[in-house]
């Protein structure tokens, strides 16, 4: 199953921009790029997915250079409430694969006030 | 998007027991997953439950010891058999979903399983 590498984890404060970088070397061509946040005691929740180019939502923007090999997760102006793993994952669209993730260890972003 | 409901949402569970997980969902779906964390570890994918027919495992993973059913579209469950102190995690179930831009892959909020 696919492999993704993200920073084991990051800091931030209150009111900054956190950009959360994601290596997917062998991406497959039908393979998406998805980001789940877990906060403690919860299960991962959907933050925001993209095939190439950008993608916003009103959570977060994702960037996917030309060659997909790698991914920024962007999210403005943190909050304490942020505070999380990130889970960068490749998810194929289609095929028989479909809809089961490989989890990697994910990125703990802490904010500080 | 997807509603998912587990049952139990928490509990405590004697070495050599089984418990089985409930998975509701809201709406009908296709494609049903049980997941497990370990504590202080990420996400790994049990099997996948099949509606009508016999739940696919992964690596790891047999039905002796988690048996899965799934009777109906918008229903799963996972039982986690003769348990051990090992077997404590969180289990989760995830479905994929229609959404507007796509399909999406929702999760419920788990089951926190201690075996003691």
């Amino acid at each position: 199953l696919a492999k993704t590498t993200q920073p084991i984890s990051m800091d931030s404060y209150e009111g900054q921009e956190v950009n959360i970088t994601c290596s997917h070397n062998n991406i497959a061509t039908n393979d998406y790029i998805t980001w789940y946040q877990q906060f403690p005691s919860q299960g991962p929740r959907f933050i925001i997915q993209g095939y190439k180019t950008k993608v916003t939502n009103e959570v977060a923007s994702l960037f996917i250079p030309a060659d997909r090999k790698s991914s920024t997760l962007s999210l403005p102006r943190v909050s304490l409430s942020d505070t999380a793993v990130y889970y960068c994952l490749r998810d194929a669209a289609g095929g028989t694969s479909y809809g089961k993730l490989t989890f990697g260890q994910g990125t703990i972003l802490t904010v500080h006030p | 998007s997807a509603v998912i409901s587990q049952k139990p949402s928490r509990d405590i569970c004697q070495r050599g027991t089984s418990l089985t997980i409930q998975c509701q969902v809201d709406s009908q779906v296709t494609m049903m997953f049980w997941y497990r964390q370990q504590p202080g570890q990420s996400l790994t994918l049990i099997a996948t439950a099949n509606q009508g027919s016999e739940a696919t495992y992964e690596s790891g993973f047999v039905i002796d010891k988690f048996p899965i059913s799934r009777p109906n579209l918008t229903f799963s469950t996972l039982t986690v058999s003769n348990m051990s102190p090992e077997d404590s995690s969180i289990y989760l179930c995830s479905v994929v979903g229609g959404s507007l831009s796509g399909n999406t892959i929702y999760f419920g909020e788990g089951s926190w399983l201690t075996v003691v």
